[in-house]
C-alpha cells in the first residue's frame, strides 16, 4: 500500500531532550515536506526537501533540523525541544514536487512539557 | 510573504444543500491551486486541483478558479453529513527560488442532518 508513515503518532517530552520523528515513503517520491499544525495559524512549512541531500527551509524551521540521506526518510529532528513546538507534525510527500498531490503521514501529536 | 486566505467558518448547512467555501490569494503570478479536506483528527488529503480559469467538477464537488480576483472557490452539492470536515485551500509559492505550498487556515464545514 502506498502511504506515507510517520513514528511515533504521540509523544511527550521536557524541554531540551532531543528528539526525532521520523518520516518514511514506499511510492519513489521525489519531493518531501514537514508542516506544523496549531489552531488558529493553519499548516505551516518547516522544511522541505526536493531530493537526497537537498534540503530547504519553510516558513518556520527555527529550532528544526532534516536531513535527506535516503529518498524514502526524511527526519524531523529536534535538538533542544521548547514548549513552543508543542504542536501537530505532519510529514507529507509529492512525485516531484509542490504542484503535484501531496500525500500526508498520520500525524505525531507532540507535547513539550 | 505570500498569503492565502479562507473564512474560517464554521459554515453549517443542512443536508442536501449546496456549500461554498472560498479563498483569495495574494500572488498573482499563482497557477495551480489545491483544495485539502481533513476530518477532525485526521491528515489532510487532496480533493480537487484546479489550474485554468473557470469550473472544474468532480463528482459532486466543483473548484471554480478566477485568476484576475485572485479567488478560487469550492462547491460542495448535495452536501452529506460525511462531508462535515475542515477543507483547506492550497496555493504554491515560489518566493525567492523557495518551493512552498501555503495553506489558508481552513474552513470548517458542519452538514447537518
Amino acid at each position: 500500500e502506498a502511504q506515507v508513515t510517520q513514528n511515533p503518532r504521540y509523544l511527550i517530552t521536557v524541554t531540551g531532550k532531543k528528539l526525532t520523528v521520523t518520516c518514511s515513503q514506499n511510492m519513489n517520491h521525489e519531493y518531501m515536506s514537514w508542516y506544523r499544525q496549531d489552531p488558529g495559524l493553519g499548516l505551516r512549512q518547516i522544511y522541505y526537501s526536493m531530493n537526497v541531500e537537498v534540503t530547504d527551509k519553510g516558513d518556520v524551521p527555527e529550532g528544526y533540523k532534516v536531513s535527506r540521506k535516503e529518498k524514502r526518510n526524511f527526519p524531523l529532528i529536534l535538538e533542544s525541544p521548547s514548549p513552543n513546538q508543542t504542536s501537530l507534525y505532519f510529514c507529507a510527500s509529492s512525485r516531484l514536487g509542490l504542484y503535484e498531490k501531496l500525500f500526508f503521514g498520520s500525524g505525531t501529536q507532540l507535547s513539550v512539557l | 510573504q505570500k498569503e492565502v486566505e479562507q473564512n474560517s467558518g464554521p459554515l453549517s448547512v443542512p443536508e442536501g444543500a449546496i456549500a461554498s467555501l472560498n479563498c483569495t490569494y495574494s500572488d498573482r503570478g499563482s497557477q495551480s491551486f489545491f483544495w485539502y479536506r481533513q476530518y477532525s483528527g485526521k491528515s489532510p488529503e487532496l480533493i480537487m486541483f484546479i489550474y485554468s480559469n473557470g469550473d472544474k467538477e468532480d463528482g459532486r464537488f466543483t473548484a471554480q478558479l478566477n485568476k484576475a480576483s485572485q479567488y478560487v472557490s469550492l462547491l460542495i452539492r448535495d452536501s452529506q453529513p460525511s462531508d462535515s470536515a475542515t477543507y483547506l485551500c492550497a496555493v504554491p509559492s515560489t518566493q525567492g527560488g523557495s518551493e512552498k505550498l501555503v495553506f489558508g487556515k481552513g474552513t470548517k464545514l458542519t452538514v447537518n442532518p
